[in-house]
């Protein structure tokens, strides 16, 4: 069974720092890109990164480039969001997630709330 | 970056009716190897989207065969043939085919 579990969320202040953590299981993580998706009530679903499967082509939204680093450690079957610098509208579930052909694989979410 | 439009942004339907949702890109979706990667989501409160279409109107494993999608270019269509309870909830429109990924503002899907 895939699963993807993501963990690393919490309250942190403006300007500060947190990385969140994607443990994947059920397939052979090596052989997928994967992705941040973060889903606010104000600006509802942003896809955030992607990461193809040997971690050498990363892509970011506008809003979060040169503050997010997107990662990868295939030994762990793991995938990482740095989050620096952030701000108060960073506040939102991330979801990390495999979009392949014919199915695709959510986690539950972790919640990043920013704020002082 | 594209600007995916979704309309209605509410819908109200009776059980075993049908029921349809619009999506326009600012753009062409086709993308260079000549797929349209539009896609659509379903998202339940409190439950993480669901993806139930990919590249327009290939159903994604286990979903109902009451769920289609079509549409081509920058218009698109997501139907429901009979509502079922189990269908409430929000439904968005992705494209895959220009970075960065974009979605649609949501449709909410509520039984009348």
């Amino acid at each position: 069974e895939v699963q993807l579990v993501e963990s690393g969320g919490g309250l942190v202040q403006p300007g500060g720092s947190l990385r969140l953590s994607c443990a994947a299981s059920g397939f052979t993580f090596s052989n997928y890109w994967m992705h941040w998706v973060r889903q606010d009530a104000e600006k509802g679903l942003v896809w955030v990164s992607r990461i193809n499967p040997d971690g050498s082509s990363i892509s970011y939204v506008d809003s979060v480039k040169g503050r997010f680093t997107t990662s990868r450690d295939n030994a762990k079957n793991t995938v990482y969001l740095q989050m620096n610098s952030l701000r108060a509208d960073d506040t939102a579930v991330y979801y990390c997630a495999r979009d392949s052909i014919s199915v695709a694989y959510w986690g539950q979410g972790t919640l990043v709330t920013v704020s002082s | 970056e594209v600007v995916m439009t979704q309309s209605p942004l509410s819908l109200p339907v009776t059980l075993g009716q049908p029921a349809s949702i619009s999506c326009r890109s600012s753009q062409s979706l086709v993308y260079t190897d000549g797929n349209i990667y539009l896609k659509w989501f379903h998202q339940r409160p409190g439950q993480s989207p669901r993806r139930l279409i990919d590249e327009v109107s290939n159903r994604d494993s286990g979903v109902p065969d009451r769920f289609s999608g079509s549409g081509s270019g920058t218009d698109f269509t997501l139907k429901i043939s009979r509502v079922e309870a189990e269908d409430v909830g929000v439904y968005y429109c992705m494209q895959g085919t220009h970075w960065p990924y974009t979605f649609g503002q949501g449709t909410k899907l509520e039984i009348k």
